[in-house]
């Protein structure tokens, strides 16, 4: 059984702070992963993709890869609180199938 | 304005009385899936569709059916709602094997009794 494991939180940080938010996938052919936000009482929807080991920035958002650990990150600087929300990590596992994490909740103490 | 619709919002239905949901997306995604998402479970996907006429089973298909006759549409068929099928079910599109990021419909908020 494929796996994407998350913290499921709360996480709390203070505005302003570094947010961290961490996740492991079993699937070592795993070749796309995702973050999404998800409001309570919405619909998720996507901050980042990465598909290559390393960093990527966007914004206040920055995702880093690292297949030889099967691990993603997704760091939110200077966070605010309208980034509470529940974060979800995806990774597509070979042609369309995606898995999706249980999510980390992120509060944002203003 | 881009997105991907479903219908109903809302729905409370009896064991065994036979319901389809609606999704509809207007971007021209050839990739459409169905996911449910159950508390301290995240979304977990049932059925997904690569274009018409081709699916193929997620990770929960049992209970479940969907077609995809026309390239926007992609509803979700309980012959038999169980209660174990109450949940949140989204609908997502993307573009295919081009792009993975998925974007993601308003939820069903389905309960069974």
């Amino acid at each position: 059984q494929k796996e994407v494991e998350q913290n499921s939180g709360p996480l709390s940080v203070p505005e302003g702070a570094i947010a961290s938010l961490n996740c492991t996938y079993s699937d070592r052919g795993s070749q796309s992963f995702f973050w999404y936000r998800q409001y309570s009482g919405k619909s998720p929807e996507l901050i980042m993709s990465i598909y290559s080991n390393g960093d990527k920035e966007d914004g206040r958002f920055t995702a880093q890869l690292n297949k030889a650990s099967q691990y993603v990150s997704l760091l939110i600087r200077d966070s605010q609180p309208s980034d509470s929300a529940t974060y979800l990590c995806a990774v597509n596992t070979g042609g369309f199938k995606t898995i999706f994490g249980a999510g980390t909740r992120l509060f944002v103490k203003a | 304005e881009a997105q991907v619709t479903q219908n109903p919002r809302y729905l409370i239905t009896v064991t065994g009385k036979k319901l389809t949901v609606t999704c509809s997306q207007n971007m021209n995604h050839e990739y459409m899936s169905w996911y449910r998402q159950d508390p301290g479970l995240g979304l977990r996907q049932i059925y997904y569709s690569m274009n018409v006429e081709v699916t193929d089973k997620g990770d929960v298909p049992e209970g479940y059916k969907v077609s995809r006759k026309e390239k926007r549409n992609f509803p979700l068929i309980l012959e038999s709602p169980s209660p174990n099928q109450t949940s949140l079910y989204f609908c997502a599109s993307s573009f295919g094997s081009s792009s993975y990021e998925q974007y993601f419909g308003p939820g069903t908020r389905l309960t069974v009794t």
